[in-house]
């Protein structure tokens, strides 16, 4: 079971390139995320799924967006990149088994970008 | 708004015990503990629903004050793998995790 895996572990880019950022889970959770961590902070949430086809908005959304085609995958893609988005990205799954039970988050490995 | 975690740092002997405490301004429903190795991924530890339960895993377990909005950690006779930094989320209503918000984590150092 390999869990949530990200890839790129490390990435470089120029100011205005654009990348994405791949997320698959193999737990078949319905529930996904995309968080940033800047260095001696905490995650913030950038985007989320509750489903397949299903994305909404967290805290920090500008300049990425996502897409849920399957509820396996549920990629990042950052447009124009600008230093600001240097930090690490992490991204997570969970399963709402019911409702008000609270979920615990799977997190991926990680992926360390850096907009020089 | 972000919760406010303190303290800050801790540096510990192994052994020793320690208490890193999770504070809201405002009520909630949920706190999560996390813990996150340097480089690593966040781990999570325990959910903490309001009725003021305590839980446990391992030599690590925590409390949960509905009441003053706060929650703590206990680390009791410290290990070094228990280094790392560590996260509350707090949840001022039951939904998905994309109600959770994260404090700025408090790093702990267990020394021999």
């Amino acid at each position: 079971n390999a869990g949530v895996t990200q890839t790129p572990k490390f990435r470089i880019l120029k100011i205005g390139q654009s990348m994405t950022l791949q997320c698959t889970q193999d737990m078949n959770h319905n529930y996904m995320y995309w968080y940033r961590q800047d260095p001696g902070m905490g995650l913030k949430l950038i985007y989320y799924s509750v489903g397949a086809g299903i994305t909404d908005k967290g805290e920090v959304p500008n300049g990425y967006n996502v897409s849920r085609s399957t509820t396996e995958d549920f990629p990042l893609r950052l447009e124009l990149a600008a230093p600001s988005q240097t930090s690490v990205y992490f991204c997570a799954s969970s399963y709402l088994a019911r409702e008000g039970r609270g979920e615990k988050l799977f997190f991926g490995s990680g992926t360390q970008l850096s907009v020089l | 708004q972000q919760p406010v975690q303190s303290p800050q740092a801790v540096i510990l002997r192994e052994g020793e015990d320690a208490v890193i405490n999770c504070s809201s301004s405002k009520a909630l429903y949920s706190v999560h503990w996390y813990r996150q190795k340097h480089g690593e991924a966040p781990v999570f530890l325990m959910i903490l629903l309001k009725g003021g339960e305590q839980k446990g895993h391992e030599k690590i377990s925590a409390s949960f004050n509905e009441k003053k909005q706060q929650s703590s950690l206990y680390l009791t006779a410290s290990q070094l793998s228990y280094s790392g930094t560590y996260f509350c989320g707090t949840e001022t209503q039951p939904g998905t995790a994309s109600k959770l918000t994260f404090g700025t984590g408090t790093r702990l150092q267990v020394t021999l």
